[in-house]
């Protein structure tokens, strides 16, 4: 089942920088999606969410930006901070039931 | 802020036995999951619950599993022969439609040996 991928396993990046992680979809019934961070030995901790009805959603240093079109959606955060760094999922949710479909995860390293 | 609890937080046990893991959901959502990551692997679905019956299970989610909620607040995944292969961290989480994200607890690792 590879309805949500994440292509990038892991990713590098300068403290203060902006951090881009992304994800691909092909369900195109997917009406929400859900980005989580994730330390070892901890559940996922919900970050920023965004509805298939908008392109962008922005919470703080985060931003969740969707191309339906594509079927892409990326999570930019803005400075990156060295308490950044863990694993990130993309999730998605479909239109029927409400049962998430994770990515498989990238892990963010932010450097300082 | 408002918490899902897990217990145990690790669990060993011997192939063949029951296993039943424990969770207290936020107390105002609605729907109610088991997820599960074996390590290295995706975060899968296991199983969703509303209204007190199951709603959504998946292929792995078989008859060696099931959940209950027997008194209203703590919400239970039993395995009844437990395998090898279910040596994984097991995550409740909940959810009340429409406000943000579901809520995941911190796990509990089981360890079939």
């Amino acid at each position: 089942d590879q309805q949500v991928k994440q292509n990038s396993p892991s990713l590098s990046v300068q403290e203060g920088r902006i951090s881009i992680l992304n994800c691909d979809y092909t369900n195109s019934m997917f009406d929400y999606f859900l980005w989580y961070k994730k330390y070892p030995a901890e559940g996922p901790t919900f970050l920023i969410s965004i509805s298939s009805i908008k392109d962008k959603n922005e919470d703080g240093r985060f931003t969740v930006f969707l191309n339906k079109s594509a079927k892409h959606l990326s999570l930019h955060i803005v400075p990156s901070q060295p308490g950044d760094s863990a694993v990130y999922f993309c999730a998605a949710r479909g239109e029927y039931g409400n049962k998430l479909v994770f990515g498989a995860g990238t892990i963010l390293r932010v450097k300082s | 802020e408002p918490e899902v609890t897990q217990t145990p937080s690790h669990q060993v046990t011997q192939m063949g036995q029951e296993v039943i893991l424990r969770c207290v959901p936020i107390s105002n959502h609605l729907y109610f999951y088991w997820y599960r990551q074996i390590l290295g692997q995706k975060v899968e679905f296991l199983v969703s619950f509303y209204n007190n019956e199951i709603s959504e299970k998946s292929e792995i989610f078989d008859d060696q599993f099931s959940v209950e909620r027997p008194d209203g607040s703590n919400f239970t995944l039993k395995i009844r022969s437990t395998k090898l292969e279910d040596s994984a961290m097991y995550f409740c989480a909940s959810y009340r439609m429409g406000i943000g994200g579901y809520t995941f607890g911190s796990g509990t690792r089981l360890t079939v040996v």
